[in-house]
């Protein structure tokens, strides 16, 4: 168990909405990044925090923004959902390091309709 | 660019039998390297990781890696299977100094009887 919890575990939206999803990580860990992944491929990294900083940030468009908060949780935000945009988010944390070893959430699973 | 090929889709193996499956990876320095587990509709499980060292990495579940530079590759094997294995498995890299992972499409293990 890697004590990173995610919420809510499932969503349903409609196109042009917003979305937010959260991210606790367990203690001791200061990072979190986020990953998308669409069924059937490997999680595709969209960004990391690290001290309420955007830290490093993947090929994703500006629709997608998160925030970190000061108890290191973390939420990713999507506007103007796209069909595209189903897909299972999962957050992972670490310990104020690189990639050296991050540990993933169960995810949340979103469906755009 | 860092990049991962896992060049089995899928895989099926039968109880009691050995499994190995395949990852290259694509990095120009010196790579730190993962396997994850995913069981259907959960997040990723780490398996074991690879930063240096020794080049064969043992990890949890019995699963053991060997990491080999010359054919750019980071195998998972597991000698003796059992039915529970049954899920996909990401093989990922990362750098130091880098804050993301990047992930392989994945391989399906289907374990029979």
């Amino acid at each position: 168990d890697a004590g990173v919890t995610q919420s809510p575990t499932h969503l349903i939206k409609t196109r042009g909405q917003q979305v937010t999803l959260r991210c606790s990580p367990k203690s001791g860990h200061d990072t979190v990044s986020w990953y998308q992944q669409a069924l059937g491929q490997g999680p595709q990294f969209i960004f990391q925090y690290y001290e309420e900083e955007e830290r490093q940030r993947g090929n994703f468009p500006d629709r997608f923004s998160g925030h970190q908060f000061p108890n290191y949780s973390s939420e990713l935000n999507v506007n103007a959902l796209l069909l595209g945009d189903s897909a299972l988010y999962l957050c992972a944390c670490g310990a104020s390091g690189g990639a050296d070893t991050q540990y993933f959430g169960p995810g949340t699973r979103l469906t755009v309709l | 660019a860092q990049s991962v090929t896992q060049p089995d889709i899928h895989i099926t193996v039968s109880e009691g039998a050995s499994l190995e499956l395949r990852c290259n990876y694509s990095y120009g320095a010196t790579p730190y390297l993962f396997w994850y587990v995913q069981s259907p509709g959960q997040g990723l499980q780490l398996l074991l990781k690879y930063f240096s060292g020794d080049t064969l990495v043992q990890g949890i579940k019995g699963f053991e890696a060997e990491f080999k530079r010359s054919q750019s590759s980071f195998n998972l094997r597991k000698p003796s299977v059992h039915w529970s294995d049954a899920a996909e498995y990401f093989c990922a890299v990362g750098a130091r100094g880098d804050y993301k992972l990047s992930f392989g499409a994945g391989t399906t293990v289907t374990v029979r009887a």
